[in-house]
């Protein structure tokens, strides 16, 4: 079964410094694995998605993240901060099987210090 | 081309009471989701669909049922509301095929029964 671990339900960085979230995912199959953004009231938004070929991967708004297999990881980053990133980020995973499901993380709300 | 889009997108019910989510999507795809999200929870699947004719459960199906009446359309019912189901509620559809791996998302059904 898949499964995804979000480490941190908050972080804070200061305006301008990296961020890094991080998402480790357990799957028996080749992952398919996604990061999106939620703003306050707001539904899902893709931000970058790994599914074959190269492991780092760019997205919107400057993030951009990499699989690493041995690690079962897909951290994702920022070089410099943000005001406008502070939301709420899930990791996602599903797998390349018939199985169509799709399975979230439990979430990890960005906290941009002035 | 309107996405997904979900009614309604706030309820108040009491407790025993049943209602029905909407949920459809213009985009030809195949696979359709539905999802609670809870603080600190993240977003747990209910029920999806594959394929028109075909529906699966999710990690928390209890106290729901799903109809995938056509390609479009994917509701949720709930026969008889718990305040365990105060939630928001989120649709999501994926596409097959070269390059349409992710989700897209709804806007969201705030829920709350008394």
């Amino acid at each position: 079964a898949q499964s995804v671990t979000q480490l941190g339900s908050h972080v804070s960085v200061s305006e301008g410094a990296l961020v890094l979230l991080r998402c480790n995912y357990s799957s028996s199959v080749p992952p398919y694995l996604f990061w999106y953004v939620q703003y306050p009231n707001q539904g899902l938004q893709l931000l970058l998605k790994y599914t074959t070929g190269a492991t780092l991967v760019k997205g919107i708004n400057g993030f951009e993240a990499e699989f690493k297999k041995s690690e079962t990881s897909f951290h994702l980053t920022k070089p410099s901060a943000h005001m406008s990133d502070a939301a709420e980020y899930f990791c996602a995973v599903s797998d390349q099987s018939r199985d169509d499901k799709i399975i979230f993380g439990k979430g990890t709300r960005l906290h941009i210090l002035p | 081309n309107a996405g997904v889009t979900q009614t309604p997108k706030f309820q108040v019910l009491k407790t025993g009471q049943s209602m029905t989510l909407q949920c459809a999507q213009d985009m030809n795809h195949n696979s359709m989701y539905w999802y609670r999200q809870d603080p600190g929870m993240g977003l747990r699947l209910i029920y999806y669909s594959a394929s028109e004719g075909t529906t699966d459960k999710g990690e928390v199906p209890n106290g729901y049922n799903v109809s995938r009446l056509n390609k479009r359309e994917f509701s949720l019912r709930l026969e008889s509301a718990a305040p365990s189901q105060t939630s928001v509620y989120f649709c999501a559809s994926r596409g097959r095929g070269r390059g349409t791996y992710e989700q897209y998302f709804g806007p969201g059904t705030r829920l709350t029964v008394t």
